[in-house]
């Protein structure tokens, strides 16, 4: 079974610049998270989908950034504008459902300079 | 809210060798998850191990077993027979019982000699 894919795998941009990331879950997850982990630290969830509606998006700085997941399968990340302190890698996980256990991606590294 | 807390941030073993790494959380929910996660240089984030709170006995998955201890809040990971394909960042995290939001703690890296 394919697992979670994400692109890009590198991303660098200047800051104030946007950005966007791209996840395609397992076939069949309904639940989609995306996690922001910054270099020495554990992951920090940022959002959560069960199918296409949000079901946790509390850590999410809604001023630049955002997130949809059209059709209830794959999903995309934006961040408008982007600062500094956004470098990090950004992951993608799926679950079957919710309180599953979560498969993630390969993640996406994003460095703002 | 809920905090987990790795106290070792680097750890090494030699290789063949046993080695158990720390996690504790603080929580007052009765009932939850948790979990090792091993992640590579590659970034990927490989579930080691989950273990159900309600669950007296501990997990094991062939070469790692947990010492899962439910009034102490201490939920820690021991490796056998220690392998250089073990080395990576190793992640304790919390699921509630209500929600599916992961909480991670800080990771130690494991560093395996041979």
């Amino acid at each position: 079974e394919a697992g979670v894919a994400q692109s890009p795998r590198y991303k660098i941009i200047e800051k104030r610049q946007s950005v966007a990331f791209w996840c395609n879950p397992i076939s069949g997850h309904a639940t989609l998270y995306w996690y922001q982990q910054i270099l020495g630290q554990g992951p920090k969830l940022l959002i959560q989908f069960q199918n296409n509606g949000v079901v946790d998006d509390s850590q999410l700085p809604k001023d630049r950034f955002s997130a949809e997941r059209l059709k209830g399968v794959d999903s995309t990340l934006k961040i408008q504008p982007a600062k500094l302190e956004d470098s990090a890698v950004y992951l993608c996980a799926s679950s079957l459902e919710l309180l599953a256990v979560q498969f993630f991606g390969p993640g996406t590294r994003l460095t703002v300079l | 809210a809920q905090t987990v807390t790795q106290s070792q941030p680097e750890m090494s073993v030699q290789e063949a060798e046993t080695v158990t790494l720390s996690c504790t959380y603080d929580t007052s929910e009765s009932d939850y998850y948790l979990f090792w996660y091993k992640q590579p240089p590659s970034r990927q984030m490989i579930l080691v191990i989950r273990q159900e709170a309600y669950k007296q006995q501990n997990a094991t998955e062939n070469r790692f077993s947990v010492n899962f201890q439910k009034a102490a809040k201490s939920f820690s990971l021991k490796i056998s027979d220690s392998q250089l394909g073990d080395a990576a960042m190793y992640f304790c995290a919390y699921n509630g019982e209500y929600g599916n939001k992961l909480v991670f703690g800080a990771g130690t890296i494991l560093r395996v000699k041979s």
